[in-house]
């Protein structure tokens, strides 16, 4: 089974600070993905890569940055932390090849709450 | 990507099939149906996902009509488990635009 795992299930940091999310896949997959899920609003797509070092913004990147080192590895980083970024992360993975006939693998989220 | 359409909730008994229905209207000839669930507190989980032919997996089997307007989901032998929001999504993978969009999802409730 694919396994994608978030370093923290709960974060609690202050408002300004430099905040890390880590995520690991161990599946060999070439594409990971950064979510933010907020009640009403679905998830929304903030930053995707498809290989090492390269990195696509989705549809809400202002105040995120990521980064993709190494295949398994993919973070997440707010630069600058607001309380508007307070919200559930989801992180996800998939195979490379035919994107549309590859499912999207998730991990259990962490649950940032910034004061 | 077309839209869906899903009743808000349903529930069924523990033990027996849940059909969950989604309509998809719009779609297109080189979109697939994906279902996901998520359970309180954790990440969304894939389920199964087709193109035109009906699929079945260890968990569940994908139903889709041959115009494919719509679809249904079927677990057949529902238990406390199984207890989640639903996701019927249509979706094209294109590249740089690779995302899911997860509308409001069908509650699903199995009772004892």
């Amino acid at each position: 089974d694919v396994k994608v795992t978030q370093s923290s299930r709960y974060l609690v940091k202050r408002t300004g600070e430099k905040v890390f999310l880590e995520c690991v896949q161990d599946m060999d997959h070439e594409n990971m993905f950064w979510y933010r899920q907020d009640p009403g609003l679905g998830l929304r797509l903030i930053y995707f890569s498809y290989d090492v070092k390269m990195k696509e913004k989705g549809d809400i990147p202002e105040g995120y940055s990521v980064s993709r080192e190494k295949k398994e590895r993919f973070s997440l980083i707010l630069e600058s932390a607001s309380t508007n970024q307070t919200s559930m992360y989801l992180c996800a993975s998939s195979l490379w090849g035919d994107m549309s006939n590859q499912p999207q693998h998730f991990g259990d989220g962490t649950r940032l709450s910034i004061l | 990507d077309a839209k869906t359409t899903q009743p808000t909730s349903m529930d069924c008994a523990e033990g027996r099939a849940a059909n969950l229905p989604c309509n998809h209207s719009t779609i297109s000839g080189n979109e697939y149906v994906y279902w996901y669930r998520q359970i309180h507190s954790q990440g969304p989980q894939y389920i199964i996902h087709g193109l035109k032919n009906n699929e079945t997996n260890e968990m569940a089997s994908l139903i889709i009509t041959e115009d494919r307007k719509s679809s249904t989901l079927i677990l057949p032998h529902a238990t406390l488990r199984d207890t989640a929001v639903y996701y019927c999504i249509v979706s094209a993978y294109t590249g740089a635009n690779s995302k899911l969009t997860f509308g409001k999802g069908i509650t699903l409730s199995v009772r004892p």
